[in-house]
């Protein structure tokens, strides 16, 4: 089945406690994405990859970091967690943003830092 | 100017009514735009895209694209109570950034 897996799903952790959220296309998808989702908010990029060893940042970058070493997977790392940090994160993929095609979501995870 | 606006809502629409949302976007190089569905905790999921001006229709779902205008909308025609939910408007963006409305809360009322 087509699917971006994005793990884990729900996470309690505390400040400054390094943390790595994966996730994981089996579609053969260039461009992959990381997303915060909070109220009021709406989707915010964190960052994306046009493709292996190609990330920028997205609206959103401070106190995360990604890494592209494999097409399949793109794994996004907070290296000192923070309350404000606290959301709700999605990993997304698509075949190419030049092509015009969608985006694919992962299930999510929640993340609570105290 | 956010890359993408809709209207928060709350949109309230009774059983078998036509619900419509709306988009505008900023980047005048964009060329494909989505709509995505969002139940609460859940993941967006795609409902339909749109690549040229005028209308497309998929079921019970149209989407409406003006360029010049930079306005995208989505009409839900025969709403029913499932169809309750966030609709997100997606535009990527001549950057490769792929950006998000912050979406529009949809009730269909029985």
């Amino acid at each position: 089945e087509a699917q971006v897996t994005q793990n884990p799903r729900y996470l309690i952790t505390v400040t400054g406690k390094k943390l790595t959220v994966t996730c994981s296309q089996n579609m053969n998808h260039e461009y992959m994405s990381w997303y915060r989702q909070d109220p009021g908010l709406g989707l915010r990029q964190i960052y994306y990859s046009m493709n292996v060893e190609v990330t920028d940042k997205g609206d959103v970058p401070e106190g995360y970091k990604v890494s592209r070493k494999e097409k399949r997977n793109f794994p996004l790392i907070l290296e000192s967690p923070s309350p404000n940090q606290t959301s709700l994160y999605f990993c997304a993929s698509s075949l190419s943003i030049d092509r015009n095609s969608p985006l694919h979501f992962g299930n999510g995870t929640r993340l609570t830092v105290t | 100017q956010k890359e993408v606006e809709q209207n928060s809502g709350p949109l309230s629409v009774p059983e078998g009514a036509i619900a419509s949302l709306n988009c505008t976007y900023s980047d005048r190089g964009s060329q494909s735009f989505f709509w995505y569905r969002q139940y609460s905790g859940k993941s967006p999921e795609l409902i339909m895209f749109i690549y040229s001006n005028g209308d497309k229709e998929d079921g019970r779902f149209t989407a409406q694209l003006n360029k010049a205008s930079q306005y995208v909308s989505l009409l839900i025609r025969d709403s029913q109570p499932s169809d309750s939910a966030t609709y997100l408007c997606a535009v990527p963006n001549t950057g490769n950034q792929f950006y998000f409305g912050t979406g529009t809360s949809l009730t269909v009322i029985p």
